[in-house]
């Protein structure tokens, strides 16, 4: 299996707070992504990384922000979480394997704003 | 809009038979998809890729199959087994050589039963 995880993988927090989501990799891929998944929607992408200090917005990047300091670690935050963004987040890691790209996904997170 | 559509959120399949999950997509830049499978409580899998190069890739039990004039892809699971039982995404990306962002379906269900 792939080296990512994410922290924490469960989070209750009230509307209005800030909440950061860890991304960690020990793969030393360049490409680090942040999902969510909701029923009907699948995963959509909300930002991605295509190296440090290089982001990028996805399809759902509003209340989002994103930082990358050092290749293993992505960051996701949301400055005031709001209802709509209880979800379960999935960071994602890709990378070439064989000359094939691949992309990794690391366990979830579940966020519930109430 | 949906760039990536399946349009089937649900297939229920006997054991040993063929499954068959379908995938369309509007962006005629897509070049590259990939097919992930995921369990509950779990992150997807990446399960098998294609390039916009070839129009099938096999990898034992599972066949993608390109159609790029109808923007048309499907996944056989051949024979399909109980612990096939997952939410199939379908995925793609416009990009040749690097992944900047990487498009998903909504997922279709599939139950194999035995």
């Amino acid at each position: 299996d792939a080296g990512i995880t994410q922290s924490p993988r469960h989070k209750v927090t009230e509307t209005g707070t800030p909440v950061t989501l860890r991304c960690h990799q020990t793969e030393n891929h360049r490409y680090m992504y942040w999902y969510r998944q909701d029923p009907g929607h699948g995963l959509r992408l909300i930002h991605y990384s295509y190296g440090v200090k290089d982001t990028d917005k996805g399809e759902v990047s509003d209340g989002y922000s994103v930082s990358r300091s050092k290749t293993e670690d992505f960051l996701l935050t949301l400055e005031s979480a709001t209802s709509s963004q209880t979800s379960v987040y999935f960071c994602a890691i890709g990378g070439q394997s064989g000359g094939v790209y691949e992309q990794y996904f690391g366990p979830g997170t579940r966020l519930t704003v109430t | 809009d949906q760039q990536v559509k399946q349009n089937s959120p649900s297939l229920s399949v006997q054991e040993g038979r063929i499954s068959i999950l379908n995938c369309d997509y509007t962006n005629s830049m897509f070049d590259y998809f990939l097919w992930y499978k995921k369990y509950p409580a779990e992150g997807p899998t990446f399960l098998i890729s294609i390039s916009s190069i070839k129009d099938k890739n096999e990898d034992g039990r599972f066949t993608v199959f390109l159609n790029k004039s109808a923007k048309h892809l499907s996944l056989h699971i051949v024979p399909s087994q109980p612990g096939d039982s997952a939410v199939y995404f379908c995925a793609a990306s416009a990009s040749k050589t690097s992944y900047d962002k990487v498009i998903f379906g909504p997922g279709t269900s599939l139950s194999v039963i035995p």
